[in-house]
């Protein structure tokens, strides 16, 4: 059962537009959503997140919008750069406590491409 | 934020034989967490490091496999014990002390 998902495995976009990668949830029981870029031999590392009680949340070029209704979450980077061509996962937690505290549960990843 | 470091980066080891990661936290963590990453797969939690107690296990992993330490707030240790070439992964551990958890380099094992 895949509790978060990340339906596009890749996405290719141009320098300088924007890159929207997106990743749906099941469990209502999440309530704090990450996502991390990885690069080939490197750990995940840390990008930018959103709380449950949030809609919006913006760092710099990165903006992560959440719609609680669709359990769909979105990841903007704008503008893109050859730079931010990685894996990227979305990422979920459940802090309401009981044995899920603190857990995360991953989507698949989509690979981004930024063609210079 | 959390800087983590794990020592082996990489190793190859031959069947049936057993390989302890290191993972080390530059600042108190109240979380660490293993987790595994199969080629072309996602991350996968393996287990939640407890400080000074046992630690919690996730569906499909059991200590005899894969044991683990916590003997402080900025160390844990994981065990890949009597390997098989299905063992062959990326094990990554984590930490933090609120809500994000931020990610060692991984340790890249290849069972033989």
């Amino acid at each position: 059962d895949q509790q978060v998902k990340q339906n596009s495995p890749s996405l290719s976009v141009q320098e300088g537009r924007i890159s929207i990668l997106n990743c749906d949830y099941t469990n209502s029981m999440f309530d704090y959503f990450l996502w991390y870029k990885k690069y080939p031999a490197e750990g995940p590392t840390f990008l930018i997140s959103i709380s449950s009680i949030k809609d919006k949340n913006e760092d710099g070029r990165f903006t992560v919008f959440l719609n609680k209704s669709a359990k769909h979450l979105s990841l903007h980077i704008v503008p893109s750069q050859p730079g931010d061509s990685a894996v990227y996962f979305c990422a979920a937690s459940a802090w309401g406590g009981g044995t899920s505290y603190g857990k995360l549960t991953f989507g698949q990843g989509t690979i981004l491409t930024v063609h210079p | 934020s959390a800087v983590i470091s794990q020592k082996p980066s990489r190793d190859i080891c031959q069947r049936g034989t057993s390989l302890t990661i290191q993972c080390q936290v530059d600042s108190q963590v109240t979380m660490m967490f293993w987790y595994r990453q199969q080629p072309g797969q996602s991350l996968t939690l393996i287990a939640t490091a407890n400080q000074g107690s046992e630690a919690t296990y996730e569906s499909g992993f059991v200590i005899d496999k894969f044991p683990i330490s916590r003997p402080n707030l900025t160390f844990s240790t994981l065990t890949v014990s009597n390997m098989s070439p299905e063992d062959s992964s990326i094990y990554l551990c984590s930490g933090g002390g609120g809500e994000t958890q931020y990610f060692g380099p991984g340790t890249r094992l290849l069972v033989l």
